[in-house]
């Protein structure tokens, strides 16, 4: 069975304070893997894809990589405005759905 | 901005009583899913268009019902709305390629959906 294991479930930072969000998968095949930020009452923000063991893609202070097992969202001296739940979904193969992590809840406090 | 639009951002509805909630899309793309998110999980596929063949996910109830009478819009029934379907309804949008990447899914703001 296809899982996607996010830690920690949450996370308290202080503002400045750099940290990592893992996303562990087991699947049957990996078309993609995804990161999406979630605000209270909203609907998931894209932020990344990646496709293969080796990728990095960075936007602000965000930086996600990639391996054969695992992905990190890597989160450089954050500030309150990134506090939200942070999502990793895979796509084993086409036509199959996403299967998502539970999320990780990041709070920055100034 | 291309986008995703959801319509309405809250619905409050009666036990029993059927709704629709509604979803648009300025993004082109040919595939469409419904998903269902309760307070704190992660959200659970309940349909998928790709163009207008219909996908039902094995565990969606007979409750629910999806439409889609064109590239741009796509319904979702619930038509007898029990207690336990309360929840964040989110649609998301697609572009299906043929080369062998995923496809990124993007999504729209959701419709809260209160049973009372």
């Amino acid at each position: 069975e296809d899982q996607v294991t996010q830690s920690p479930e949450a996370l308290r930072l202080q503002e400045g304070e750099s940290s990592s969000l893992n996303c562990s998968y087991t699947v049957s095949g990996l078309r993609g893997l995804f990161w999406y930020r979630q605000d209270p009452g909203k609907g998931p923000e894209f932020l990344f894809t990646l496709y293969s063991a080796g990728e990095e893609k960075e936007k602000e202070r965000l930086k996600a990589t990639l391996t054969k097992k695992e992905s990190f969202l890597h989160i450089t001296a954050p500030k309150p405005e990134d506090s939200a739940t942070y999502l990793c979904a895979v796509q084993p193969l086409r036509d199959t759905p996403l299967v998502f992590g539970k999320g990780t809840r990041l709070s920055v406090i100034a | 901005d291309a986008m995703v639009i959801q319509n309405p951002r809250y619905q409050v509805t009666q036990f029993g009583k059927p709704v629709t909630l509604s979803c648009s899309q300025t993004l082109n793309h040919n595939v469409m899913y419904w998903y269902q998110q309760k307070s704190s999980q992660a959200p659970k596929l309940l349909f998928h268009y790709y163009d207008k063949d219909f996908n039902n996910e094995a565990d969606t109830p007979d409750n629910f019902q999806s439409r889609r009478p064109n590239t741009s819009f796509c319904f979702l029934d619930i038509r007898s709305p029990g207690l336990g379907d309360a929840a964040m309804y989110l649609c998301a949008t697609s572009s299906d390629s043929t080369s062998g990447s995923a496809d990124t899914q993007y999504f729209g703001p959701g419709t809260r959906l209160t049973v009372l």
